[in-house]
């Protein structure tokens, strides 16, 4: 199993659609878990990050399953500003994070 | 703001060429890092410094050193640049808790 595993997509959604990403991660020692977001040609930068309980933010809800090692991101009410790649990235020890490869969304109108 | 500033956007170098990627931040963040980005693959660590001279191999850190003189700078060298180096270079601050982790705006490094 690798690292940290994304759907690719491409996953291609009307404006004002719900869509959800998954992520799953191999070491059951990791502790932090984010989701970052990348623009084309942009550097990542860093949505949220994902606690135990779930955590949403606006439009966004992330949740972590431990025990099944995935965690998730929701996208609510689509925005076509939405559209990016969205990098799951999970922090494992020694300062290392790792970062999935991504999953590119495009939103349509 | 967090500033992350890389030297170049855009480099061409030639392969054999000792390359320097200089990195400099403005938060006085301790943690720093440099990744490397292709299509596929995605971001993957090459290495990282927690302080002033200390430094961390990451992932893929064959063919590159880096160097920590300063707090608010720091190098990534290709000491004999080669073909399989063309990529998108990324650096990255954090303080000690790691997030979040700014990034500089990248360097697309070609070797020819």
């Amino acid at each position: 199993r690798k690292e940290v595993e994304q759907d690719p997509g491409p996953f291609n959604v009307p404006e004002g659609a719900t869509v959800a990403f998954n992520c799953t991660y191999s070491n059951s020692a990791s502790q932090s878990f984010f989701w970052y977001r990348q623009d084309c040609r942009k550097e990542p930068k860093l949505l949220m990050s994902v606690y135990s309980s779930g955590n949403e933010d606006g439009r966004f809800t992330a949740q972590l399953n431990r025990a099944s090692q995935y965690i998730s991101l929701l996208i609510r009410d689509s925005k076509l500003s939405d559209s990016a790649t969205y990098l799951c990235v999970v922090w494992g020890s020694n300062y290392k994070l790792t970062f999935g490869k991504g999953t590119l969304l495009t939103v349509n109108p | 703001d967090v500033k992350v500033t890389q030297s170049s956007r855009y480099l061409v170098k030639r392969t054999g060429e000792k390359v320097f990627l200089e990195c400099v931040q403005d938060m006085d963040h301790e943690n720093m890092f440099w990744y490397r980005q292709d299509p596929g693959l995605g971001l993957r660590l090459i290495y990282f410094s927690y302080d002033v001279k200390m430094k961390e191999k990451g992932d893929i850190p064959e063919g590159y050193s880096v160097s920590r003189e300063k707090k608010e700078r720091f190098s990534l060298i290709l000491e004999s640049a080669s073909t399989n180096q063309t990529s998108m270079y990324l650096c990255a601050t954090a303080t000690p808790s790691n997030q979040p982790q700014h990034f500089g705006d990248g360097t697309r490094l070609s070797i020819l």
